[in-house]
């Protein structure tokens, strides 16, 4: 089973900073890594899904990197805003078609 | 626009009671998964099904089981709830084609509490 690792577990921002934080994960037999928001409240949902080695993506102010052959990926939240304030949870793949999830980040933007 | 709805939001049991937690997705997909989540731990895998009829178990089965008798349908059964089981569950669906390239699709949640 693959080991997926959020860094850090929670994390408090003042709004309009930039923050990011980090999902690791073993970099031997990798085909995608996932990205979810999940609000309080709410259904967690997903923000990417990411393949390839060097790939980065963009959503509105969120963006995410990927490197495969070290292992890590990243989320970026450019100008923090209070419907920010969320688990952001990352996921790789743990065989079949399962994926197994991280245990979050948990943001907190403060006013 | 793509849907998954579980039965209850919150629910409330007492030990050694049979409880079913109802999923329907209303996409098409082939996949289906629950998961729990609890404090700490992230969100943990206990079954899946890849096909109606079809189940598998994920990292923590232990305590449950499910029922796949139609392609929108996913049903988690704690045959005697425990108080250890009182947790977030989480329905989730995602289509065949492309397996972990695919977007998991979640449902809103039910928080079990068992007394």
């Amino acid at each position: 089973i693959l080991n997926v690792e959020q860094s850090p577990q929670s994390l408090h921002v003042q709004e309009g900073d930039s923050t990011n934080f980090t999902c690791s994960f073993p970099s031997s037999n990798f085909y995608a890594l996932h990205w979810y928001r999940w609000e309080t409240a709410k259904s967690p949902e997903a923000l990417f899904v990411m393949t390839l080695n060097g790939d980065e993506k963009k959503k509105g102010r969120i963006s995410a990197t990927l490197n495969t052959k070290e292992g890590y990926s990243y989320l970026y939240i450019k100008g923090s805003q209070p419907e920010d304030s969320a688990t952001y949870l990352c996921a790789g793949p743990s065989g079949d078609d399962k994926i197994i999830f991280g245990k979050g980040t948990r943001l907190h933007i403060l006013p | 626009d793509v849907k998954v709805t579980q039965s209850s939001r919150y629910l409330v049991k007492r030990t050694g009671e049979k409880v079913f937690l109802e999923c329907v997705q209303d996409m098409d997909h082939e996949n289906m998964f629950w998961y729990r989540q609890d404090p700490g731990l992230g969100l943990r895998l206990i079954y899946f099904s890849y096909d109606v009829k079809m189940k598998e178990k994920g990292d923590i089965p232990e305590g449950y089981s499910v029922s796949r008798e139609k392609k929108e349908r996913f049903s988690l059964i704690l045959e005697s709830a425990s108080t250890n089981q009182t947790s977030m569950y989480l329905c989730a669906s995602s289509p065949v084609w492309g397996g972990t390239y695919n977007e998991q699709f979640f449902g809103p949640g039910t928080r079990l509490t068992v007394l």
